[in-house]
């Protein structure tokens, strides 16, 4: 069975300060893999997703960035935190077109 | 463009009751495909149902059912009596053909009450 992981589960930074939330998924190859952020009682936004290795899409400009140096190695970085930055970010995998199954989030605050 | 409404923001209802979450949904593809997640106050979606556009066919899964019609680009969800571990944030989604990503409602909150 697929399962994935995220880590860390909470993370405290200051503004400034870089960031890197790495995401892996185990039991399957290939799969499409996305990055969403939840802000705090709101929906999720989706910010990147990647259809293999090195492909990478961004929905949104931003502060961030994302990569995929493996087939089921997924990681959201920045150089420089920004306040606005929290927030509630999501790893989910999906074989092509059909639903998307999500990590356990990596809750985020910047002070 | 929004593509999922979720009109309601938050439902409460005592331990029992049935409650019923509404989704519509606006494409223009033929061919799509409509989900349902759960999130838990853990945080963690968990997926609940994915429908074909070409399916039509209501959906039960134990105190869980789906009702999807096109004509009305609906795809309600009903939860028969309810109970407290049913308490979380429900999201409709979208998926166009071909498409990759997912168009999320907003979400609607549900609290049952003991």
């Amino acid at each position: 069975s697929q399962t994935i992981h995220q880590w860390p589960a909470t993370l405290v930074q200051p503004v400034g300060s870089p960031l890197s939330l790495e995401c892996t998924v185990e039991g399957t190859s290939n799969p499409n893999l996305y990055w969403y952020r939840q802000a705090a009682g709101r929906g999720l936004q989706l910010l990147f997703y990647s259809v293999g290795i090195g492909q990478i899409s961004s929905e949104v400009p931003q502060n961030l960035s994302a990569s995929r140096p493996q087939d089921r190695q997924f990681i959201l970085s920045s150089k420089k935190l920004l306040l606005s930055d929290s927030g509630f970010y999501l790893c989910a995998w999906s074989s092509r077109v059909y639903e998307q199954f999500f990590g356990p989030g990596t809750r985020l605050t910047v002070l | 463009a929004q593509k999922v409404t979720q009109a309601q923001t938050e439902i409460s209802v005592v331990e029992k009751e049935d409650v019923t979450l509404d989704c519509v949904y606006e494409t223009r593809d033929t061919t799509y495909y409509l989900f349902w997640y759960k999130q838990p106050p853990s945080g963690e979606l968990v997926f609940l149902i994915r429908r074909n556009s070409f399916d039509e066919q209501n959906e039960i899964s134990g105190r869980y059912s789906w009702n999807f019609q096109k004509s009305t680009s609906s795809f309600n969800f009903t939860i028969t009596a309810s109970q407290v571990v049913d308490s979380a944030v429900y999201f409709c989604a979208l998926s166009e053909a071909y498409d990759y990503k997912l168009s999320f409602g907003a979400g609607t909150t549900v609290t049952v009450r003991a």
